[in-house]
């Protein structure tokens, strides 16, 4: 069964600060997704991870990507206010044509 | 490029009442997927269209038809509406099956 479980599902930051977001997945994967998604808007891609340990970063997020432990982790440095949202991570199964996301993880990252 | 365009962006239904929400991509995509994005739920797909002239069940298809109308439009049809359904409703598409999915702004269905 294609099973995604993010955690924490809801974090509270205070500026400045730096935190983790953990995705375990369930299967054996092709590729790895983080989307977020702004209060009331549509998902926007921000990293894929295609193969043992990958590493992408973007401005204060980096995600990575350890197969063998079926982990994805996304690292959030020095948060500012602007990085406020729900972060998704979907994985794709081997041999499997869809997508399964996580529950999603709430980001609330204050003054 | 509009890229993933859905409509109606809002609608309010009866129980038993049936509509079609509607999605477009201008991107020359060749799949499309519709999800249903529910609180603490994360998004669970429906239904999808891996190429133009295919469609498989997801999910959650239950109480769902779709249609791939043509390379661009991908629309999916709820024939008796129930309070279940209440949900904001994704489209999203991508080149490949292997590839990014795009997400259009979503439509937000309420049924009384």
């Amino acid at each position: 069964e294609l099973k995604v479980e993010q955690n924490p599902l809801f974090l509270s930051m205070q500026e400045g600060k730096n935190y983790t977001i953990y995705c375990n997945y369930s299967t054996t994967s092709d590729r790895l997704y983080w989307y977020r998604q702004d209060p009331g808007k549509s998902l926007e891609s921000l990293f894929v991870l295609l193969s043992n340990g990958a590493v992408k970063q973007e401005g204060r997020l980096m995600a990575s990507l350890d197969t063998k432990a079926r982990l994805s982790t996304l690292h959030i440095t020095a948060a500012v206010h602007d990085l406020s949202a729900t972060y998704f991570c979907a994985f794709q199964g081997s041999g499997y044509s869809t997508l399964t996301f996580g529950k999603g993880t709430m980001l609330l990252v204050s003054p | 490029n509009a890229g993933v365009t859905q409509t109606p962006k809002f609608q309010v239904l009866k129980t038993g009442q049936s509509m079609t929400l509607q999605c477009a991509q201008d991107m020359n995509h060749n799949s499309m997927y519709w999800y249903r994005q529910d609180p603490g739920m994360g998004l669970r797909l429906i239904y999808y269209s891996a190429s133009e002239g295919t469609t498989d069940k997801g999910e959650v298809p239950n109480g769902y038809n779709v249609s791939r109308l043509n390379k661009r439009e991908f629309s999916l049809r709820l024939e008796s509406a129930a309070p279940s359904q209440t949900s904001v409703y994704f489209c999203a598409s991508t080149s490949g099956t292997k590839d990014t999915q795009y997400f259009g702004p979503g439509t937000r269905l309420t049924v009384l």
